[in-house]
C-alpha cells in the first residue's frame, strides 16, 4: 500500500507561471514532510521541508502547504524557471524517524 | 572531491555473479543510507548505517549485504539476484540519523540484471 501518492506523473507549464505539485498521504501518524528534486543522471536533493505544526514553509521561490485534515500538501515554485525542470519526489515521516517513505514523483517541465 | 560518490555509475550482471555497488562521502557525515528506485515504483529505504551500526534494514533479501566499514564508506554487496532487481540504487548520508537533518543523495548506480 502507498503510503504517499504524487497522482500526477508529469506537469508542463510556462516560464513565469507558477507551478503546483500535489502530494497526498495516507498515514495520519506522519509529523514531517519533505520535497526532494531530482536532474537526470544526478541523486534527489532537498529543496524543503515541513513539520506537521506548521501549514505553510516558505523559501524564495518555493512554497509548500500542509493541509492535515485532507492528508494532502502541496509545492508552489512561482515563478517557474526553465531551470526547475525536474523530477520532484515528495516524502513523509514519522516521529523523527530516519526512514523516509517516498512518492513516486512529478515529472516538471517549465517551458521558455 | 566533495558531495556523495557512488561507483560504478552504471552496472550489468548476470544471475550468478557477485559485484558490489560503493558509495563514499566527503562530507564528515555520520549517517548512510542505501535506496532503491524501481521504475515506476516509489524510492524506497533499503537499509540505515549510523556511526558503522546497521539501525534499520528495511526487510530487504539476503542477496542484498550491506556494509558499512567506516562513517565515509558503505558497500552493498550483490549475489545472485533476480531481473526485478535492476533498478538505480541510491546512496545517501546526513549527519545524523535524524530527521531534521538533511540527507545528501549521491547520483545512483544504475543496475541491470540479466
Amino acid at each position: 500500500d502507498q503510503q504517499v501518492k504524487q497522482n500526477s506523473p508529469s506537469l508542463s507549464v510556462q516560464e513565469g507561471r507558477i507551478s503546483i505539485l500535489n502530494c497526498d498521504y495516507t498515514n495520519s501518524m506522519f509529523d514531517y514532510f519533505l520535497w526532494y528534486k531530482k536532474y537526470p543522471a544526478e541523486g534527489p536533493t532537498f529543496l524543503i521541508s515541513i513539520s506537521s505544526i506548521k501549514d505553510k514553509n516558505e523559501d524564495g521561490r518555493f512554497t509548500v502547504f500542509l493541509n492535515k485534515s485532507a492528508k494532502h500538501l502541496s509545492l508552489h515554485i512561482v515563478p517557474s524557471q526553465p531551470g526547475d525542470s525536474a523530477v520532484y519526489f515528495c516524502a513523509g515521516s514519522q516521529g523523527g524517524s530516519e526512514k523516509l517513505v517516498f512518492g513516486k514523483g512529478t515529472k516538471l517541465t517549465v517551458n521558455p | 572531491e566533495t558531495g556523495v560518490t557512488q561507483t560504478p555509475r552504471h552496472l550489468v550482471m548476470g544471475m550468478t555473479n557477485k559485484k558490489s555497488l560503493k558509495c563514499e562521502q566527503h562530507l564528515g557525515h555520520n549517517a548512510m543510507y542505501w535506496y532503491k528506485q524501481s521504475a515506476k515504483k516509489p524510492l524506497e529505504l533499503m537499509f540505515v548505517y549510523n556511526f558503522k551500526e546497521q539501525t534499520e534494514n528495511n526487510s530487504v533479501p539476503s542477496r542484498f549485504s550491506p556494509e558499512c566499514p567506516n562513517s565515509s564508506h558503505l558497500f552493498l554487496h550483490l549475489h545472485t539476484l533476480q531481473p526485478e532487481d535492476s533498478a538505480l540504487y541510491l546512496c545517501a548520508s546526513s549527519p545524523s540519523d535524524s530527521l531534521s537533518e538533511t540527507q545528501y543523495f549521491g547520483p545512483g548506480t544504475r543496475l541491470l540484471v540479466l
